[in-house]
């Protein structure tokens, strides 16, 4: 099994619809990140959980909301879904001083029609 | 400006070449930095930790200036196996930050 997975791997939904991405990790590790990749514009940070009981907002946290369930588990949520979050969505972990980076899921590719 | 900036891409080099990534960085209080490689709609996956000595993984160097707020990554003898979008990375507060990405397409 992979050290982190996420579900769906892919997924078409209608604008306006609700919907949740989620990811769960083997690591063992306490930190959590959810970034959206769009092409030319790199990742970008959504929200980060450092432990359970916190959860900060990155850097393009409108439209979306999370939910740390537990050390394990970290899910993404798009309220009422629009075009312009069709994207590929990356889960990932790190331990707390990230001397090893990130260690990333393999995506959610998300479309929004 | 961004806050990690990357050569503009792609690179087409033929195997066996030696290539060169820049990337600069704007946060002075960035912590650690990391070269990652990205294949096609995959995953990124860490290549190389930087340090601040500079480091070396069999064809592949890194050198991190932080005077001048700068990351290298050099391939020396290209593989077409090497053929990616390589990612520069800087730590900011336990925080990844991913410049937007240089591809590299190594040719026969």
């Amino acid at each position: 099994d992979a050290d982190v997975t996420q579900t769906p791997r892919n997924r078409i939904t209608k604008t306006g619809k609700r919907i949740m991405l989620e990811c769960s990790q083997t690591k063992g590790h306490d930190r959590m990140y959810w970034y959206r990749q769009d092409p030319g514009l790199g990742l970008r940070l959504i929200y980060y959980s450092f432990d359970v009981k916190d959860i900060n907002k990155g850097e393009i946290s409108d439209g979306y909301s999370v939910s740390r369930q537990a050390q394990a588990k970290f899910s993404l949520s798009l309220e009422s879904a629009i075009p312009n979050q069709t994207a590929l969505y990356f889960c990932a972990t790190s331990d707390s001083d990230i001397i090893n980076g990130y260690t990333f899921g393999s995506g959610t590719r998300l479309t929004v029609v | 400006r961004k806050e990690v900036e990357q050569d503009p891409g792609p690179f087409n080099v033929p195997e066996g070449a030696t290539v060169a990534f820049n990337c600069t960085y704007s946060n002075s209080a960035s912590q650690s930095f990391f070269w990652y490689r990205q294949d096609c709609r995959k995953e990124p996956k860490l290549l190389m930790s930087v340090y601040s000595s500079g480091n070396e993984d069999g064809r592949f160097t890194a050198q991190l200036n932080r005077a001048s707020q700068y990351i290298s990554l050099l391939i020396r003898d290209s593989k077409l196996s090497d053929s990616a979008t390589y990612l520069c990375v800087n730590n900011q507060g336990g925080k990844l930050i991913f410049g937007q990405g240089t591809e590299l397409s190594v040719k026969p």
